[in-house]
C-alpha cells in the first residue's frame, strides 16, 4: 500500500490564473497518474507522470493546459493553467505498481470563479 | 471502446436492508475488476480486486462477485457507516504511456438510513 499526501485539499481560483497541485508518496512507486473527477462523471485519466521525462497525456488533454512534473519516484505536480469555470473539478493523484490496485490521494477540489 | 456502467446511480437503504450494486462492463480483454469506496471529500479507497468469472471476495458486510459481463457488490445488513459512493473500475487496454489502464464507472451513491 501507499500513503499519498495531496495538497492543497481545496482551492477557489480566479479564471485565467493557474494552480499547482502537489502529490507526495511515502514510498517509491513505479507509476503515478493524475485523474479528473467532474461532478456526476467517472474518473478520467489525464496523464501518466513519468519520472525524469515528459508526461504522457490521454486523448483530450494537452501539456500546455496541464503541465506535469515528476522529478523523482515519490513526488509529482499537476498544474491547471489558464483556468476557466469548466476546470472546476476534483483532481486526484494515483499510484500503482505492476499488477496491483491503484491507490489515491484525498483529492484537490478546485472551484474556478 | 471499453465501457463500465454502474447501476443504480443512487440507492437508499434502511439499516439492515441488504441489497446489491451492479457493475456491467464491455472491454476487450479484462485483466482485473476493482471496487472502490469513496467518501465525500476523499479519494477512492480500495476494496476488492477480481480477476476471473466465478471469483468472490468478502470483507465485513461486503461481498464482490464477478461474471463474464458484470460484477456485483452485495451489501449484507448495511449500517449507516456504509454510506458512500462505490466505484467500479476495469483494467483493460493501455494508457498512452503504455501502462495498464483503469476505466471507471460513474459510481453508485449509497445512503443507509438508521
Amino acid at each position: 500500500s501507499a500513503v499519498i499526501s495531496q495538497k492543497p485539499s481545496r482551492d477557489i481560483c480566479q479564471r485565467g490564473t493557474s494552480l499547482t497541485i502537489q502529490c507526495q508518496v511515502d514510498s517509491q512507486v513505479t507509476m503515478m497518474f493524475w485523474y479528473r473527477q467532474q461532478p456526476g462523471q467517472s474518473l478520467t485519466l489525464i496523464a501518466t507522470a513519468n519520472q525524469g521525462s515528459e508526461a504522457t497525456y490521454e486523448s483530450g488533454f494537452v501539456i500546455d493546459k496541464f503541465p506535469i512534473s515528476r522529478p523523482n519516484l515519490t513526488f509529482s505536480t499537476l498544474t491547471v493553467s489558464n483556468m476557466s469555470p469548466e476546470d472546476s473539478s476534483i483532481y486526484l493523484c494515483s499510484v500503482r505498481w505492476v499488477n496491483t490496485e491503484a491507490f489515491f490521494g484525498q483529492g484537490t477540489r478546485l472551484t474556478v470563479v | 471502446e471499453d465501457q463500465v456502467t454502474q447501476s443504480p446511480e443512487a440507492l437508499r437503504l434502511q439499516e439492515g436492508e441488504s441489497s446489491s450494486l451492479n457493475c456491467s462492463y464491455t472491454v476487450s480483454g479484462l485483466r482485473g475488476l476493482f471496487w472502490y469506496r469513496q467518501d465525500p471529500g476523499k479519494g477512492p479507497e480500495f476494496l476488492f480486486t477480481l480477476y476471473s468469472a466465478g471469483e468472490e471476495k468478502e470483507k465485513e458486510r461486503l461481498k464482490a462477485t464477478l461474471t463474464k459481463k458484470e460484477s456485483f457488490l452485495h451489501i449484507t445488513a448495511p449500517k449507516p457507516e456504509d454510506s458512500a459512493t462505490y466505484l467500479c473500475a476495469v483494467q483493460a487496454g493501455v494508457t498512452q504511456g503504455g501502462s495498464e489502464k483503469l476505466v471507471f464507472g460513474k459510481g453508485t451513491k449509497l445512503t443507509v438510513n438508521p
